[in-house]
């Protein structure tokens, strides 16, 4: 699976959007972009993922692209239960070895 | 239930003692995975259960590891003569196809 790059940390203030980047530059035609966060103390929880085209559901948008070289992970108005680390994910489309890397710690400021 | 439930949730053991972690998956979930997650890091490959075929055990870090899944639902991750390398959150996952859904993980600490 191709490896990825997030920053370390980002602060975000309460009701604002987050936006969290993801470098995936040896990704391949058949990979999918996974996003998963882990709140301290719990299992990491699936939250989007995506192929080409940009995808949103209830929790978040994931914006990809057009090389797909990398993404952006869109919490539209955080609040401060989305505090978490976040985990940027590339897994071709059958068996998922998910291969976590530190991830992006994210906080979010009252 | 509803989600990947693992027990126990805290483990302590003493230096040299066996362990045996439990994951009851979500049911019908084809896959099963554990993983390590040591404190600070990300969570790291253990293994892979399709069924109850153990296809991927890579990641075991050593022959004091031992996971099975004899019906191709529970299964159980076992840690022979535990070291204090060993004290990690132990994470089990289940899926079919798509996204993995994780259980809360199982602490243990190595005294």
């Amino acid at each position: 699976d191709a490896k990825t790059t997030q920053p370390t940390s980002m602060d975000c203030a309460e009701g604002r959007a987050a936006n969290l980047p993801c470098n995936h530059s040896t990704i391949s035609g058949n990979e999918y972009v996974y996003w998963y966060r882990q709140i301290h103390s719990q299992g990491p929880q699936y939250i989007i993922h995506g192929l080409k085209n940009n995808e949103t559901n209830e929790m978040a948008s994931l914006i990809i692209t057009e090389d797909r070289k990398s993404s952006t992970l869109i919490l539209p108005h955080a609040t401060l239960r989305d505090t978490a680390v976040y985990y940027c994910i590339v897994l071709s489309g059958g068996y998922q070895k998910v291969t976590f890397g530190t991830g992006t710690k994210l906080q979010v400021i009252p | 239930g509803a989600g990947v439930s693992q027990s126990p949730r805290y483990k302590v053991a003493k230096r040299g003692q066996d362990v045996a972690l439990r994951c009851d998956p979500i049911s019908g979930h084809v896959s099963l995975f554990w993983y390590q997650q040591a404190l600070g890091q990300g969570p790291e490959f253990l293994t892979y259960f399709q069924n109850e075929a153990q296809l991927d055990k890579s990641g075991l870090p050593s022959d004091r590891f031992f996971a099975e899944r004899p019906e191709g639902s529970v299964s159980t991750l076992k840690i022979q003569r535990t070291q204090q390398e060993d004290s990690a959150v132990y994470l089990c996952a289940s899926s079919t196809t798509g996204e993995a859904f994780f259980g809360q993980g199982t602490r243990l600490t190595v005294v």
